[in-house]
């Protein structure tokens, strides 16, 4: 089936660097969702991109659809305590694969004040 | 103004038992989900239903069975509880013609 391969599997940084993170896939996708998990709560949407090569930014956050169509990053500025947690891609293709997202199987961020 | 809830937060059952994991959205969503979460696994998809009484399998459906008789509810239900199936359950819902979706708080669940 179809796989998002997410990068880095973990990080661990301290307060007030950058963070990167990105995932791949083999296929083509229409849409790409960033998701931030904190423990014992389910994900909560960060930012939805909808055309290849789509910049967007959420606070500190910015993301990006590759222009392939195949590929994403998430980007967290001067990182912050409150920004640990658990970051997951995924994607869609279209109604015609019955509606569903594929997911990564996530980034865990760990901040050191 | 409460979005997307589950019922009950945390269960304990045995193996063997039947167990019902409730799921309750007030957008009025047309899609429905539901997801296992477990270590080394990610979010793998059980059942989904595009509307009340449309349901199909997802990713992992063995053991598990949903309705959806009414549009805001969507219950799964666990027929006979395996240890295998011991994980944190998430609903999680969407409109016609988006992507987004926007999940529930989970349901941890553990099968003695």
């Amino acid at each position: 089936g179809q796989q998002l391969n997410q990068s880095p599997q973990s990080m661990f940084i301290q307060e007030g660097e950058d963070v990167s993170m990105n995932c791949t896939s083999s296929s083509i996708f229409n849409t790409w969702l960033w998701y931030k998990q904190e423990p014992g709560e389910g994900p909560v949407l960060l930012i939805a991109l909808y055309k290849a090569g789509e910049l967007t930014s959420n606070g500190r956050l910015t993301a990006q659809f590759g222009i392939t169509r195949k590929d994403s990053f998430l980007n967290i500025s001067a990182s912050i305590p409150s920004d640990v947690g658990i970051y997951f891609c995924a994607s869609g293709r279209g109604e015609t694969s019955g509606s569903r997202l594929t997911f990564g199987e996530g980034t865990q961020l760990t901040v050191n004040p | 103004d409460a979005g997307i809830t589950q019922s009950p937060r945390y269960k304990i059952t045995e193996t063997g038992r039947q167990v019902t994991l409730m799921c309750h959205q007030t957008w009025s969503h047309s899609y429905m989900f539901w997801y296992r979460q477990d270590l080394g696994h990610g979010l793998r998809l059980i059942y989904y239903s595009a509307a009340a009484d449309i349901t199909d399998k997802g990713e992992v459906p063995d053991g598990y069975v949903v309705s959806r008789s009414k549009t805001e509810n969507f219950p799964l239900t666990l027929e006979s509880a395996t240890r295998s199936q011991t994980s944190v359950y998430f609903c999680a819902s969407r409109g016609f013609g988006i992507y987004e979706q926007y999940f529930g708080p989970g349901t941890r669940l553990t099968v003695t």
